[in-house]
C-alpha cells in the first residue's frame, strides 16, 4: 500500500527554536511537496523536490531518496509560522498526489 | 487571473440538494485536480483532468459525485442528493502538467456543510 507518514502530530515550540517535521513513504516516488495551510486559510505549496535539498528564506526541505525520507525544517521560528505542514508524494508511475496527516505547529510568543 | 480561484467559498445545503463547486483554474496550466478534506482528516484525492485525456476518476467516493472540465479550462465538481458525510473543504489544484517538475497552485477551497 502506497502510504505517507508524517511526525510529529503535533509540535508546540517557543519562537526562535529550530523546527523540523518528518516525512517517510513507503514506495518509490517521483516528487514529493511540502504544503503549508494556515487555519481557515488555503493550501501554499513551498517546496517541491525529487532529490537533494532545496531552501527559501527560513524554510529547507531535504529528501532522502535511498531512505524514504523527507524533513522541513524552520530556522528561527516565529508565530507566523503557525500552521499546518503537509507532505505529499506523487509515487512513480502516478500522477496524484496521496497526502500525509499533517503536522499541526504552533509557535509560542 | 493570478491564482487558482475557487467559489463559492462557502456554501451550506441541506442534505438531499444537489450542489456545484467550480474552479477556474490558472490560465495555461493544462492539469487540473480536486481534492477533499473532511473535519479532523487528511486530504484526498478526488479526480484530474490533463489536457484533452480521460479524467482519472479512480478517487469519486461515489457515484453521487462527478466532475467535469469545459474547455480545458474552468472545472465543475458536482455532488447529487448531499450526505451530511459530504461536508468538507474541497480543494481545487492546478499545474502546467502532470509530470514530476511541475509544481502545483492550490485554490482557496470551498468549505461545504451538508445540514
Amino acid at each position: 500500500k502506497n502510504e505517507v507518514e508524517q511526525s510529529p502530530q503535533n509540535l508546540t515550540a517557543q519562537e526562535g527554536e529550530f523546527i523540523t517535521i518528518n516525512c517517510s513513504y513507503s514506495v518509490g516516488i517521483s516528487a514529493l511537496h511540502w504544503l503549508q495551510q494556515h487555519p481557515g486559510g488555503g493550501i501554499v505549496s513551498l517546496f517541491m523536490l525529487s532529490s537533494g535539498k532545496k531552501k527559501h528564506g527560513r524554510l529547507i526541505a531535504t529528501i532522502n531518496i535511498q531512505e524514504k525520507h523527507s524533513s522541513l525544517h524552520i530556522t528561527a521560528s516565529h508565530p507566523r509560522d503557525s500552521a499546518v505542514y503537509i507532505c505529499a508524494v506523487i509515487f512513480q508511475g502516478a500522477q496524484k498526489l496521496v497526502f500525509g496527516q499533517g503536522t499541526r505547529l504552533t509557535i509560542n510568543p | 487571473g493570478a491564482g487558482v480561484s475557487q467559489s463559492p467559498s462557502n456554501k451550506v445545503t441541506e442534505k438531499g440538494k444537489d450542489v456545484e463547486l467550480r474552479c477556474d483554474p490558472i490560465s495555461g496550466h493544462t492539469a487540473l485536480y480536486w481534492y477533499r478534506q473532511s473535519l479532523g482528516q487528511g486530504l484526498e484525492f478526488l479526480i484530474y483532468f490533463q489536457g484533452n485525456s480521460a479524467p482519472d476518476k479512480s478517487g469519486l467516493p461515489s457515484d453521487r459525485f462527478s466532475a467535469e472540465r469545459t474547455g480545458g479550462s474552468v472545472s465543475t465538481l458536482t455532488i447529487q442528493r448531499t450526505q451530511q458525510e459530504d461536508s468538507a473543504v474541497y480543494l481545487c489544484a492546478s499545474s502546467f502538467g502532470t509530470g514530476v517538475f511541475y509544481g502545483y497552485t492550490f485554490g482557496s477551497g470551498t468549505r461545504l456543510t451538508v445540514v
